[in-house]
C-alpha cells in the first residue's frame, strides 16, 4: 500500500515571500501521478498541480511549481509571490497508474498555510 | 474545470435516522465517483469507491450496511447514512473521474457537513 507523508503540520509565509512545502511517498510502483490539492477554509477541494512520474520535467503553474525527485520518492510544492489567497490547508496525494485500483488517491495529512501580511 | 455538486450542503438529523446524500457531475459522466469523510483538520479518508451499475466498493473499516452507496446513473451518486449516530457526525466529500480526457483526474464537490443530534 502507498503512504503519503507530510511532516510540516503548519507553517507560515509572509505576503510576496516564498514558501516550500514538503511531501514524501511511498511506493513500489514505477508509474504513478502525484498532486498538490488546496483545501481553503470553504473546504472545496482544488487541484494546484499534478505530476506524472513518467516526466523527468517538473510541472509548473504560474506561481506554484514542483520539485519532484522520484528516486528520493520526494515531491515538494513552491509557492511563489505568496497571496493571502493562498491561506489554505494543502494536500499532497498520490495516484496508481494502474488502472485496476480504480484511480484511488491517497492523501497526505496535510500542511496548514497562513500567509500574513 | 469539471463541476460536481452536492446535496444539501449541510444537514442536521437526529440520531437513529437515515440521511441521503447526493454527489452529482453537472457537465460530464462519470463512470466512477469516490465518498470521503473528513474530521476536523483532518485529511480525507476514501470510505468507498461507487461504481456506475455495480456494487460499490468498500474500503476497509467502512461498514457497508451503515453507508449505503447507489450509483444508478453516470452523473449521480448517493450516500445514505443509515441509522445515523453522533459519532458519524463529519464532512462527507465526493469526487467524480471524468470518463475522459483525463481519467488520472478527480473533481471534487464542495462537501455535506453532517451533524447528528
Amino acid at each position: 500500500a502507498q503512504t503519503v507523508t507530510q511532516s510540516q503540520p503548519e507553517m507560515s509565509v509572509q505576503e510576496a515571500e516564498t514558501v516550500t512545502l514538503s511531501c514524501t511517498y511511498d511506493t513500489s510502483e514505477n508509474n504513478y501521478y502525484l498532486f498538490w490539492y488546496k483545501q481553503p477554509p470553504s473546504r472545496q477541494m482544488i487541484l494546484v498541480i499534478r505530476q506524472e512520474a513518467y516526466k523527468q520535467q517538473n510541472a509548473t503553474e504560474n506561481r506554484f511549481s514542483v520539485n519532484f525527485q522520484k528516486a528520493a520518492k520526494s515531491f515538494s510544492l513552491k509557492i511563489s509571490d505568496s497571496q493571502l489567497g493562498d491561506t489554505a490547508m494543502y494536500f499532497c496525494a498520490f495516484m496508481s497508474h494502474d488502472t485496476g485500483t480504480a484511480s484511488k488517491l491517497t492523501f497526505g495529512t496535510g500542511t496548514r498555510l497562513q500567509v500574513t501580511l | 474545470g469539471a463541476v460536481v455538486s452536492q446535496h444539501p450542503s449541510r444537514v442536521i438529523c437526529k440520531s437513529g435516522t437515515s440521511v441521503k446524500i447526493e454527489c452529482r457531475s453537472l457537465d460530464f459522466q462519470a463512470t466512477t465517483m469516490f465518498w470521503y469523510r473528513q474530521f476536523p483538520k483532518k485529511s480525507l479518508m476514501l470510505m468507498a469507491t461507487s461504481n456506475e451499475g455495480s456494487k460499490a466498493t468498500y474500503e476497509q473499516g467502512v461498514e457497508k450496511d451503515k453507508f449505503l452507496i447507489n450509483h444508478a446513473s453516470l452523473t449521480l451518486s448517493t450516500l445514505t447514512v443509515t441509522s445515523a449516530h453522533p459519532e458519524d457526525s463529519s464532512f462527507y466529500i465526493c469526487s467524480a473521474r471524468d470518463l475522459a480526457p483525463n481519467l488520472n483526474e478527480q473533481f471534487f464537490g464542495p462537501g455535506t457537513r453532517l451533524t447528528v443530534l
